[in-house]
């Protein structure tokens, strides 16, 4: 069975603190790994992707993905409380696009 | 605001009361989907619709009903639902193969609750 993992499942943090984020997946054929933010609104993109040990990076957070070892991190450096928010990791399967999601991480950052 | 709008953001209704939510994308895509957002757990696919055509119902009960009039508009239309059925319904569209892989964008969702 297809399936992403997330973890932690929550997380709380001073302001200021690097956090990391894992997302491990066991899918049949792999496309690609993404990353949303969900705050208490609609989930909004962050970063695709497809390549092995590439680092996608925007402002304090980046991303990069391990196709060996089936797993990707995201880390976001000097959190601010903005950064509070459910961190979502979907898997896009090769054979039909459709995606696979997992549970989502809770981050709380507090000032 | 995203391009996939979402009507209404919040809804109440009784067991036997039939309701409709709405999704209205601008941004040109092919594609829309109904998600299932329960808290603790992974977002549930409800139903694909590329190019009018429905592509997948994920074994969701019938009380559930999905319309896709044009490639713009989604709607999901609910009756005598089960207070199990409580949670974020999202909306989102995407372009199909264009970009190697299916990245949505999402509407900011319906809190819909049963009671």
């Amino acid at each position: 069975e297809d399936k992403v993992v997330q973890s932690p499942l929550s997380l709380v943090v001073h302001e200021g603190d690097t956090v990391t984020l894992n997302c491990s997946y066991e899918v049949t054929n792999f496309r690609s790994l993404l990353w949303y933010k969900q705050e208490k609104k609609a989930p909004t993109f962050l970063f695709m992707l497809t390549s092995s040990g590439i680092e996608k990076k925007s402002g304090r957070l980046s991303s990069i993905l391990d196709k060996k070892e089936l797993f990707s991190i995201l880390n976001i450096t000097a959190t601010q409380t903005g950064d509070s928010a459910v961190y979502l990791c979907a898997v896009c399967m090769d054979s039909n696009y459709q995606l696979i999601w997992g549970a989502g991480t809770k981050l709380i950052i507090k000032p | 605001e995203t391009g996939v709008t979402q009507t209404p953001r919040h809804l109440v209704m009784g067991m036997t009361n039939k309701k409709s939510l709405k999704c209205e994308q601008h941004l040109g895509h092919n594609a829309m989907y109904w998600y299932k957002q329960s808290a603790k757990k992974p977002l549930e696919l409800m139903f694909v619709y590329n190019f009018k055509e429905q592509t997948e119902n994920n074994s969701v009960p019938s009380r559930f009903s999905p319309e896709c009039p044009n490639s713009s508009h989604l709607f999901l239309h609910l009756h005598t639902l089960q207070p199990e059925d409580s949670a974020l319904y999202l909306c989102a569209s995407s372009q199909e193969g264009s970009s190697g892989a299916n990245v949505l964008t999402f509407g900011a969702g319906s809190r819909l609750t049963v009671l």
